[in-house]
């Protein structure tokens, strides 16, 4: 069982907007700063897509947000590409350099 | 530019021994903490270990303490992953990744399967 909770799926049509939630404790998402999020592509590996709840790394399109309230962080994907299908993970520090994964959301463009 | 390269994955019999590595390179390794994360094939990710900047100190996942080792060379911008007592549920795609509180940058992931 993973630490944090995904749904296992999401869906949208391209343009559409679609938001992923990640639930956690209060001894890991509501108790730190520390949320990012993973876009996987097949057969490749994680890529940093937000991190410290809302920042985007350089390179990552602004279509990318992230947010938080209590123990629930979530992503947001504006103006859904075909691209953008791919698996999402999110994270949460829980201190102790412990670090919590999501199970992972499959996300599907329609 | 950010560059991880891990090698060291392969067949192995339960109850044996791997290592893994991973080379950086594009920044100065040692000033970053570094981790291994693995993922059981279609399933999600696991941190198993981490090391601080200086190797000083570690940290390990419940289900691997005991057996795994992380440790780093700095001259050699090089992590390591030594893995012992291998069981069929430590099968995963190893990668090492840059960072503590989140990892900015990952390998391409070397594939470790377990099984007689």
């Amino acid at each position: 069982q993973s630490a944090l909770t995904q749904p296992p799926s999401a869906s949208g049509s391209p343009g559409q907007s679609v938001t992923i939630s990640c639930t956690g404790t209060s001894s890991d998402v509501d108790d730190y700063k520390y949320v990012s999020w993973y876009q996987q592509l097949p057969g490749k590996a994680p890529k940093l897509i937000i991190y410290e709840v809302n920042k985007r790394p350089s390179g990552v399109p602004d279509r990318f947000s992230g947010s938080k309230s209590g123990n629930t962080a979530s992503l947001t994907v504006s103006g859904l590409q075909a691209e953008d299908e791919a698996d999402y993970y999110c994270s949460s520090y829980a201190g102790s350099s412990n670090l919590l994964f999501g199970g992972g959301t499959k996300l599907t463009v329609l | 530019e950010v560059h991880l390269l891990e090698s060291g994955g392969g067949l192995v019999q339960p109850g044996g021994s791997l290592r893994l590595s991973c080379v950086a390179s594009g920044f100065t390794f040692s000033s970053y903490v570094m981790t291994w994360v693995r993922q059981v094939p279609g399933k999600g990710l696991e941190r198993v270990s981490v090391i601080i900047s200086s190797g000083g100190d570690t940290f390990y996942a419940d289900s691997v303490k005991g057996r795994f080792t992380i440790s780093r060379d700095n001259s050699k911008n090089t992590l390591y992953l030594q893995m012992n007592s291998l069981g069929v549920e430590d099968t995963a795609v190893y990668y090492c990744a840059r960072g503590q509180r989140w990892s900015d940058y990952w390998g391409q992931g070397t594939l470790v399967s377990v099984s007689s």
